[in-house]
């Protein structure tokens, strides 16, 4: 299984952009990456994933570079409620337990 | 659609103690997950089933079975509780592999 490293925490202020880059050295040729975001006291929810080069949705944008080495998740324009724990999963595979995550603390 | 419910939301269990956690999902999804969360800490998945019928063991199996009752249905059973499984339990499905999760609210577990 590929093994994710990651920030433990960032802080940011509202109406910034922030991105969190995610390691992954020994990614697969079959593996996605996937992001998640979990607020305190509730289970973790989907974000975004991608293969390679870039994935924008409503909610994030998923930079990836041609190695697929490691993978930058971007917030554009993160208010309060952008608070929250990251995590950066990597693989289809079913054996995937989370990290410890990116806690992103975002002030006014 | 109600998506993945789990009961119960809270338990206190004294050491010794059996339990089963309940999780159910609508969506039609194979394969279910029960994680723990220790404060502070990530997910670890302690059992996952792929399809109905089988279950496989996670990282962090010892002390819990599963039985996955029907495409619906995946609990977690604890047969003698430890202070060390004091923990969030969360449960969560997904159609496929590759596909995203769906997590459940979770159960919040005291040991004592």
């Amino acid at each position: 299984l590929a093994k994710t490293t990651q920030p433990i925490s960032m802080d940011s202020y509202e109406g910034q952009e922030v991105n969190i880059t995610c390691s992954h050295n020994n990614i697969a040729t079959n593996d996605y990456i996937t992001w998640y975001q979990q607020f305190p006291s509730q289970g973790p929810r989907f974000i975004i994933q991608g293969y390679k080069t870039k994935v924008t949705n409503e909610v994030a944008s998923l930079f990836i570079p041609a190695d697929r080495k490691s993978s930058t998740l971007s917030l554009p324009r993160v208010s309060l409620s952008d608070t929250a724990v990251y995590y950066c999963l990597v693989g289809p595979d079913y054996k995937l337990s989370f990290g410890a995550g990116t806690t992103v603390t975002v002030r006014a | 659609n109600a998506g993945v419910t789990q009961t119960p939301k809270f338990q206190v269990l004294k050491t010794g103690q059996s339990m089963t956690l309940q999780c159910a999902q609508d969506m039609n999804h194979n394969s279910m997950y029960w994680y723990r969360q220790d404060p502070g800490m990530g997910l670890r998945l302690i059992y996952y089933s792929a399809s109905e019928g089988t279950t496989d063991k996670g990282e962090v199996p010892n002390g819990y079975n599963v039985s996955r009752l029907n495409k619906r249905e995946f609990s977690l059973r604890l047969e003698s509780a430890a202070p060390s499984q004091t923990s969030v339990y969360f449960c969560a499905s997904r159609a496929g592999t590759g596909d995203e999760q769906y997590f459940g609210p979770g159960t919040r577990l005291t040991v004592t």
